[in-house]
Order: C-alpha cells, then structure tokens, then sequence
C-alpha cells in the first residue's frame, strides 16, 4: 500500500526568505507521480507542482521547486522569497495507476511579515 | 471553463440522518475523485469514478456510497450520520488518465450534531 508522511504539522518563514516543506513516500510501483497541493484558509486547493517519477530532473514552477530523491523516496517542498499569500496548508501527494491519489496529513505555513 | 462546483457548501445535520452531496466536475473531465478531510488526518480518499463506474474505493464503511451520471456529475451519499462524520467532503476531477493533476471543488462542510 502506498503511503506518504509529512512530519512537520506547521512551520514558519519570514517574509522573502526560504522554507522547505518534507514529504516522504512510500510505493512498490516503479511509476508514479508526486504531487504538492496548496489549501489557502477557506480557498480551494490548487496544484503548486507535479512531479514525474520517471523523469530524473527536479521540475520548478517560478519560486517553488522539488527536491525528488528517489532512491530515498523524498519529495521536498522549497519556496524561495516566501510572501505572504503563500500561507496555506501544504499537502503532498502520490498517485501510480490506480487512479488513487494518497495525500499527506499537511503542513501548515505560516509566512511573518 | 468553470472549475468544478460542490453543493451545498454547508450542511448541518443530525445522527442517524442520511445526506447527499453533489459535485460538477471541470467541462470535458470524467474522473471524479472524493476525498474526506478532517484536522489532522489529511485528506482521506473515498472512491473515484469515472464513465459511471466505480475504478477504485478507499477504505471507508459501506454507509458511504457514491455515484457518477452520465454527465460525469457524482454524487455521494452517507446514511446513518455518526458525529466522526464531521469534514469537509472534497471532489476532484480529471480527465481521467493515470497521473494527471486534480482539480478541487470549494467543498461541501458536513457538521453533524
């Protein structure tokens, strides 16, 4: 059975510095895809980045990135020059072939001016 | 394209009640997915459908139950409210190929009394 563990409840950035969020996963499949969802307070959830296991390279959208260690099955969050509308609960996710998608229980970002 | 919709947004209801909920997924999607999410548990998958067939289930009682039109609408059903049934209920839609990102509803707050 797929799982995915994100050990940090909540954590805090100041405003335009750096935080990185954790995700460890775990899966028998050899294809799959990660994810990392952001809730903001009473918004929908939205999609801040997909990852293909296949694919070797870390993928970035603007100021987020990866950091996808496969062998260690990790699937890190990094926010540079952090803002305050990237407050939100982060979730990260799994999904390979079973049209099931396994998310984490969520961190909670807080950004301080 | 409108993105997918949920009615009703709130609910209150009462032990032993039965109560249903409504998602419209994005125009062109036939995956719907259901998710259970409450503090501290994440989101906990309830089952997906897609071209009126369930694909796959989570592991929730059978007091849980869903369905999908053949305008891809779904609907899900939970008779016999207990209190831990307290959530925010989500959906999310695909177009129905493994892998693909998820798009979220506003959801559906469930507060049983």
């Amino acid at each position: 059975a797929q799982t995915v563990t994100q050990s940090q409840p909540e954590m805090s950035v100041q405003e335009a510095e750096t935080v990185t969020l954790s995700c460890t996963y775990d899966t028998s499949e050899s294809d799959y895809y990660l994810f990392w969802y952001k809730q903001p307070p009473s918004r929908q959830m939205i999609l801040v980045i997909r990852q293909e296991a296949y694919k070797q390279q870390n993928a970035t959208e603007n100021r987020f990135s990866v950091n996808f260690q496969k062998a260690a099955k990790s699937f890190s969050l990094k926010i540079s020059d952090s803002q305050l509308g990237d407050a939100a609960m982060y979730f990260c996710a799994c999904t390979s072939g079973t049209y099931k998608y396994i998310f984490g229980t969520g961190t909670r970002l807080k950004v301080l001016a | 394209k409108a993105g997918v919709t949920q009615t009703p947004r709130y609910l209150i209801k009462t032990r032993g009640q039965q109560v249903t909920l409504s998602c419209s997924p994005i125009s062109g999607h036939r995956s719907v997915s259901w998710y259970q999410q409450t503090p501290g548990q994440g989101l906990q998958f309830l089952f997906e459908y897609f071209s009126e067939t369930q694909r796959n289930k989570g592991n929730f009682p059978g007091r849980f139950s869903g369905r999908q039109f053949s305008n891809s609408r779904s609907e899900m059903n939970v008779s016999t409210l207990e209190l831990g049934d307290s959530a925010l209920y989500l959906c999310a839609s695909t177009l129905g190929r493994d892998g693909e990102t998820q798009y979220f509803g506003p959801g559906t707050r469930l507060l049983v009394l």
